[in-house]
């Protein structure tokens, strides 16, 4: 069973930095792009952010250019978004999403939670 | 960046009853685009890609339609479990990939 668990959500200040990971278990997503999604609350899904299988391409929505970034090792089947200068409106459920051969949202994790307050 | 409005936000219904919810593009998109279910505290699940392809363990009641600009999702026949918030989202120019903003079904 394939299965996708993100770490790593916080209660952090305006300004501050935060790290998400998303660890993979049931199969190897080195092949696939891997992407981050968030939900503001009470809002609809926005995407955030998408790296390619080998990590040569990353790809990010204007909200969050400069300020996040995505990686992966794919030794270890895990997938992160480094994110810093974090602002209000970045709270948010962030979820972890693999992309399949057609490209689309596949396979979700349950989500972890990110809030922006002083 | 495209665009895509989702009709109605909310559809309330019934069991058995037949669902259709629109999804429309701001330009051509082909046929690449997907659907998703979600349900409260819940992740999103992918029911339907490249506008009308069931995704693996879709119950046959979900069919999907359409190309270019304009996009149906249908549900034969309600059941209990199938209220929730549905989004459509494309992929044909990417990025940024884009989600609607969601119908409500609600029974």
């Amino acid at each position: 069973e394939v299965q996708l668990l993100e770490s790593g959500g916080d209660l952090v200040q305006p300004g501050g930095s935060l790290r998400l990971s998303c660890s993979a278990s049931g199969f190897i997503f080195s092949n696939y792009h891997r992407s981050w999604v968030r939900q503001a609350p009470g809002k609809g899904l926005e995407w955030v952010s998408s790296i390619s299988g080998s990590g040569g391409g990353t790809y990010y929505a204007d909200s969050v250019k400069g300020r996040f970034t995505i990686s992966r090792d794919n030794s270890k089947n895990t997938l992160y978004l480094q994110m810093s200068s974090l602002r209000v409106e970045d709270t948010a459920v962030y979820y972890c999403a693999t992309q399949g051969a057609q490209n689309y949202f596949d396979f979700w994790g349950q989500g972890v939670l990110v809030t922006v307050s002083s | 960046e495209i665009v895509l409005t989702q009709s109605p936000a909310t559809l309330s219904l019934s069991p058995g009853e037949r669902a259709t919810l629109s999804c429309r593009a701001s330009q051509s998109i082909s046929s690449y685009l997907a659907w998703y279910q979600q349900k409260p505290g819940q992740a999103p699940r992918l029911l339907i890609y490249d506008a009308s392809n069931r995704a693996t363990g879709i119950p046959a009641r979900f069919s999907g339609s359409g190309s270019g600009t304009d996009f149906t999702l249908t549900i034969s026949s309600l059941e209990p479990e199938d209220f929730a918030v549905y989004y459509c989202q494309q992929r044909s120019n990417w990025p940024p990939y884009t989600f609607g903003q969601g119908t409500k079904l609600e029974i």
